[in-house]
């Protein structure tokens, strides 16, 4: 069974505050590792595709880092606004197709 | 430009019925990929078509669940006797080619699925 773990479930931070959230996968066989962040009543959106052991991608205030050997990627946000309030989920192809296993996500909500 | 549509989106039934919820992909994706989120999971894999064909149908949970894309466009999920641990959110996705693990996927706003 492939497990993708996500971690902390949910995060409560101050408008201002810099956060980061961790994604686990196996390390065996990896094809790629995708970001996507889920407003409430909105689609998911993706934020990043990652395929090279570290890669390292950004888009405005939020980046990511990928660790294919250790099997975990990272997501910063820097400076969080109330707008950045989404679930953060992070997915992993388990084969060479396009099917993808998510982690659970992460809820960020960050306070004026 | 239009992204991926999905109708309807929300749609409460009883137990036992028949339900149908339709995909509209981005124009000219030619991969679809349907999800369902049940409370408190991420997104579980569903079925795959590129084309008007599945590809992969692995994560259907039953032959209750059904799929088509007859046209290679728009493609309708389809659940036949519903029960209350089919209730989620049905998501669908495309992307402009598939059978790659690093295409960048689309998604709909989702379906939310009541059954009582």
């Amino acid at each position: 069974i492939l497990n993708v773990e996500q971690s902390p479930q949910s995060l409560h931070v101050q408008e201002g505050d810099s956060t980061n959230f961790t994604c686990s996968f196996p390390s065996s066989n990896f094809y790629a590792l995708h970001w996507y962040r889920w407003e409430t009543a909105k689609s998911p959106e993706a934020l990043f595709v990652m395929t090279l052991n570290g890669d390292e991608k950004k888009k405005g205030r939020i980046s990511a880092t990928l660790n294919t050997k250790e099997g975990y990627s990272y997501l910063y946000i820097k400076g969080s606004q109330p707008e950045d309030s989404a679930t953060y989920l992070c997915a992993f192809p388990p084969g060479a197709n396009s099917k993808l296993t998510f982690g659970k996500g992460i809820t960020l909500s960050v306070r004026p | 430009g239009a992204g991926v549509s999905q109708t309807p989106s929300n749609k409460v039934t009883e137990k036992g019925k028949y339900v149908e919820l339709r995909c509209d992909p981005i124009s000219g994706h030619t991969a679809l990929y349907w999800y369902r989120q049940s409370l408190g999971q991420g997104p579980e894999f569903l079925i795959y078509f590129q084309g008007t064909g599945a590809a992969d149908d692995s994560g259907l949970p039953n032959d209750r669940f059904f799929a088509v894309r007859p046209e290679g466009s728009v493609s309708t999920l389809k659940i036949q006797r519903t029960e209350r641990g089919d209730s989620a959110v049905y998501l669908c996705a495309s992307s402009l080619l598939g059978g790659s693990s690093y295409n960048e996927q689309f998604f709909g706003p989702g379906t939310r699925l009541t059954v009582l």
